[in-house]
């Protein structure tokens, strides 16, 4: 299947300071992308869908000026958590399609302490 | 009435039997559909896809869709300790909807 990797896998950081976590398709390119978070026992919950050269589509309720998503390139789409809180704790899964197909990326952990 | 429906379980079979899940979705003209496994503390990972009524099988794992009825379902035959997961069902119908996942836990 195809690869979509993530960096870093995880992250600690003070509350208030921002966060980059990059999403890349490795053997294919990925007109969107899509972000998702998933609190501990709960299901995944879609944040935003990332356009390569266009505005990301957020879903409601999700805060556009707080997860600032950039997607420059057919392989890399970048989401920015600002002003982190302790509530912004989460996993955070990128994913890309290929074709019909949607594949994962392995997940970045954040913590802000 | 949610995209997606599954039995979040937990749905418990001893090692070697088969675990059966089941997954029902709304939108009649989706067209393909998907399971993913989710260990506790990973990403999901794509185990099975199916786009055509009637069976499809990839070693102990056999995906079932029946879109007259709407439904979809995955086998897993001689069940293993290691099946443990989350099993999330999947529909694309223009944009991909998850289900919100069946816990399956393998006794061994």
């Amino acid at each position: 299947g195809a690869v979509v990797s993530q960096h870093p896998s995880w992250v600690i950081c003070k509350s208030g300071t921002s966060v980059k976590i990059e999403c890349r398709s490795l053997d294919f390119q990925a007109t969107t992308m899509f972000w998702y978070r998933q609190f501990p026992k709960q299901s995944l919950m879609l944040m935003a869908t990332s356009n390569e050269g266009s505005k990301a589509t957020y879903e409601q309720g999700v805060e556009k000026d707080k997860f600032l998503i950039n997607h420059a390139s057919l392989t890399l789409s970048t989401l920015t958590v600002t002003s982190a809180h302790p509530e912004d704790s989460s996993f955070y899964i990128c994913s890309a399609n290929t074709g019909p197909e949607q594949y994962f990326g392995p997940g970045t952990r954040l913590t802000v302490t | 009435q949610k995209e997606v429906e599954q039995n979040s379980g937990p749905l418990s079979v001893p090692e070697g039997a088969i675990a059966s899940l089941n997954c029902t979705y709304s939108d009649r003209g989706s067209q393909s559909f998907f399971w993913y496994r989710q260990y506790s503390g990973k990403s999901p990972e794509l185990i099975m896809f199916i786009y055509s009524n009637g069976d499809k099988e990839d070693g102990r794992f056999t995906a079932q869709l029946n879109k007259a009825s709407q439904y979809v379902s995955l086998l897993i035959r001689d069940s293993q300790p290691s099946d443990s997961a989350t099993y999330l069902c999947a529909v694309n119908s223009a944009q991909f909807y998850f289900g919100t996942g069946t816990s399956l836990t393998v006794i061994p």
